[in-house]
């Protein structure tokens, strides 16, 4: 069982669109983070929210951390083929020093 | 500035041989961590270090070894390589404690025969 779901699992979407990828536990996380992964290559940070109900925003994409500091969401604007990739969230537990990684979401984005 | 990088990229072993992976980080970040990648179980824990010669495990440390003589350094030694150890592996390093910016290395796919 994996301490941070996120759905959807996959998503195809065309150029243009927008969409939502949600990342769920039922365990507080002192911090939240979103990281991308191309094919072949390490995941790399986007984004670190700390603060229950936090919102960021990088250029199209927009970060939220749940009240509650359980749930994150990232939020795609006018998705383009150079946003296709895994998207993966993260988080420090609040107690203790583990790290986990939330189950991923593949994001194909089509012209 | 190589930033952090792991060798092998590939490596192909038998079962019960001893193989270590290594990784490397020249950014002198206190944090260090191991990582494998399996597809339906995304990335988990195996090892990390908070600085030198201070390591604990992670949610998989089992069949693993790790160490950690000096700060640019990460080691992670399969004792005894299994076909359930077949998988990317990824080193990563983090400046410093929670929340853990951490980056990563190009990773290590093994594969156990």
């Amino acid at each position: 069982t994996q301490l941070l779901e996120q759905s959807p699992q996959f998503l195809s979407i065309q150029e243009g669109e927008n969409l939502t990828v949600y990342c769920n536990s039922s365990s507080v996380f002192s911090s939240l983070q979103w990281y991308r992964q191309e094919p072949g290559e390490g995941p790399v940070l986007l984004v670190t929210v700390v603060t229950g109900g936090e919102v960021k925003k990088l250029k199209r994409l927009t970060f939220q951390f749940g009240d509650a500091r359980k749930d994150s969401s990232l939020h795609i604007t006018a998705a383009q083929p150079g946003d296709t990739g895994l998207y993966l969230c993260a988080g420090a537990m609040i107690t203790g020093n583990q790290f986990y990684f939330g189950t991923g979401t593949s994001l194909t984005v089509i012209p | 500035d190589a930033g952090i990088t792991q060798s092998p990229r590939y490596k192909i072993t038998e079962t019960g041989r001893q193989v270590t992976l290594m990784c490397h980080q020249t950014w002198s970040h206190s944090y260090m961590f191991w990582y494998r990648q399996d597809l339906g179980h995304g990335l988990r824990l195996i090892y990390y270090s908070a600085a030198a010669d201070i390591t604990d495990k992670g949610e998989v440390p089992d069949g693993y070894v790790v160490s950690r003589s000096k700060t640019e350094n990460f080691p992670l030694t399969l004792e005894s390589a299994t076909r359930s150890q077949t998988s990317v592996y990824f080193c990563a390093s983090s400046e410093g404690g929670p929340p853990y910016e951490q980056y990563f290395g190009p990773g290590t796919r093994l594969t156990v025969t």
